[in-house]
């Protein structure tokens, strides 16, 4: 089955450059949320999105900024990039369409950003 | 907002045992109990979930249990083998739609 898709898998920036994260969701899945996870950390929601419009808002620095598109994938965009946004970014997906049997959320293979 | 404590931090247990994992949660709303399955540096896979009209659910050699008047759940694992040995997280969220409130995890290892 078709899982969803993240790029890049892997990221090496400077501090203050910009980044920008890819993600695909699984067909016919309407709802995109992102993560950070630090090491040795849990996942932080950072934002959502239901149908291209942002659902819920977390901790998500306002350096950071994110959209869906028509084909429902996300972008995460990142600027002013500082050393301690090095992390894994995650993105997952889930329908909202199906009721709340489908409502599960499947995680990307994430992306791992390094500042250096 | 939701808040999730998750017990223990680490824990080993002897290969063939059974290994139990306890999460709290804070806010009565939260209606969906997923848990998660975490290798380094991997992406987090689903292994059980339980909805709040639903009190335990097993799986193989996986159950979860709910108690939503004492608002916590837990996992339990029977049976253990190595494959298992990784980071489990639980989480809390008022429907599966919603942002997923993460507990602090717990890594397990089997013991061979």
């Amino acid at each position: 089955a078709a899982g969803v898709i993240q790029s890049p898998r892997h990221l090496i920036k400077e501090k203050r450059e910009t980044a920008t994260l890819k993600c695909y969701p699984i067909p016919r899945h309407d709802t995109v949320y992102w993560y950070q996870q630090g090491p040795g950390q849990d996942p932080q929601f950072l934002i959502s999105f239901y149908e291209k419009m942002q659902s819920d808002k977390g901790s998500i620095p306002d350096r950071f900024s994110a959209q869906q598109f028509s084909d429902y994938h996300s972008e995460l965009n990142m600027s002013s990039l500082e050393l301690g946004d090095s992390a894994l970014y995650f993105c997952a997906s889930s329908s909202m369409s199906g009721g709340a049997l489908s409502d599960t959320q499947y995680f990307g293979p994430g992306t791992r950003l390094t500042v250096l | 907002g939701e808040n999730v404590e998750q017990h223990p931090s680490t824990l080993s247990v002897q290969e063939g045992d059974s290994a139990v994992i306890k999460c709290t949660y804070s806010d009565s709303a939260s209606n969906y109990f997923p848990w998660y399955k975490q290798e380094l540096g991997k992406r987090p896979q689903l292994i059980i979930d339980i909805r709040s009209n639903v009190g335990e659910k097993k799986d193989q050699r996986i159950a979860v249990t709910l108690n939503k008047t004492a608002k916590h759940f837990s996992l339990h694992i029977t049976e253990t083998q190595p494959e298992d040995s990784a980071v489990y997280f639980c989480a809390a969220t008022p429907f599966g739609n919603e942002k997923l409130t993460f507990g602090t995890g717990t890594r397990l290892t089997i013991i061979p």
